[in-house]
């Protein structure tokens, strides 16, 4: 199906790590992304994965893409209350139209 | 600096009644998105233009009407409200950036709320 899985919650102390996972459903899918939103505003890209890459960092951010298994995450060092918010992974299709198929959200509560 | 902006923020209606959501962007973006997200934050494309073209049409009701009059806008215009529209829709915009990569970018939302 064309449904992207992600767990729904996370819940992480402050200065903790936090790793978001999700599975992606196409694997000619040549780029994945991360995003962020936070309560009544858009989503803000946070991040993206090339299909030929293993992780990429970016400062806090670490994407690990395991293309076998469909298995894509995000781990965030030092998790701060900032962080809080949805995340969603994405992936854009290779083929047909092209389009962005969005997984289904993880809620990430960081406690003081 | 807006990038994706989108008006109204947000939008009370009655059922029956026809409403436009307009959205702008100014990134020099080829191809523009609409997508709802609804009040379990699954976000769902519904369709896309490039270039003022129609390219995805997902399975939305024909009371859903795009309209791009020009590669930097893309208008939503609904009819016949119904309660089951309630939803926050969101523009976005893409196109393939000097890395190569493709990269979209999100309007800050219009929550519609039909009652």
């Amino acid at each position: 199906g064309e449904d992207v899985e992600q767990s729904l919650f996370l819940s992480v102390r402050e200065g903790d790590s936090s790793v978001i996972n999700c599975t992606y459903t196409d694997s000619s899918s040549t780029y994945l992304y991360w995003y962020k939103q936070e309560p009544g505003a858009g989503l803000q890209l946070l991040t993206y994965i090339f299909s030929n890459m293993d992780m990429k960092q970016d400062q806090r951010l670490t994407v690990l893409l395991n293309k076998k298994d469909k298995h894509l995450s995000l781990r965030i060092a030092d998790t701060q209350t900032g962080d809080s918010a949805i995340y969603f992974c994405a992936e854009r299709r290779s083929s047909g139209t092209y389009k962005y198929i969005f997984g289904t959200g993880t809620r990430l509560k960081v406690l003081a | 600096d807006t990038a994706v902006s989108q008006t109204p923020k947000y939008l009370v209606t009655q059922m029956g009644n026809d409403k436009s959501i307009k959205c702008e962007q100014n990134l020099g973006h080829d191809t523009m998105y609409w997508y709802k997200q609804d009040s379990k934050k699954f976000l769902k494309i519904m369709f896309s233009y490039n270039n003022k073209e129609l390219i995805i049409n997902e399975t939305v009701p024909n009371r859903f009407s795009p309209k791009s009059p020009d590669k930097a806008h893309l208008n939503l215009h609904i009819n016949s409200l119904e309660l089951g529209d309630s939803a926050v829709y969101f523009c976005a915009s893409s196109h393939q950036g000097t890395s190569g990569y493709y990269e979209q970018y999100f309007g800050p939302g219009t929550r519609l709320t039909v009652t």
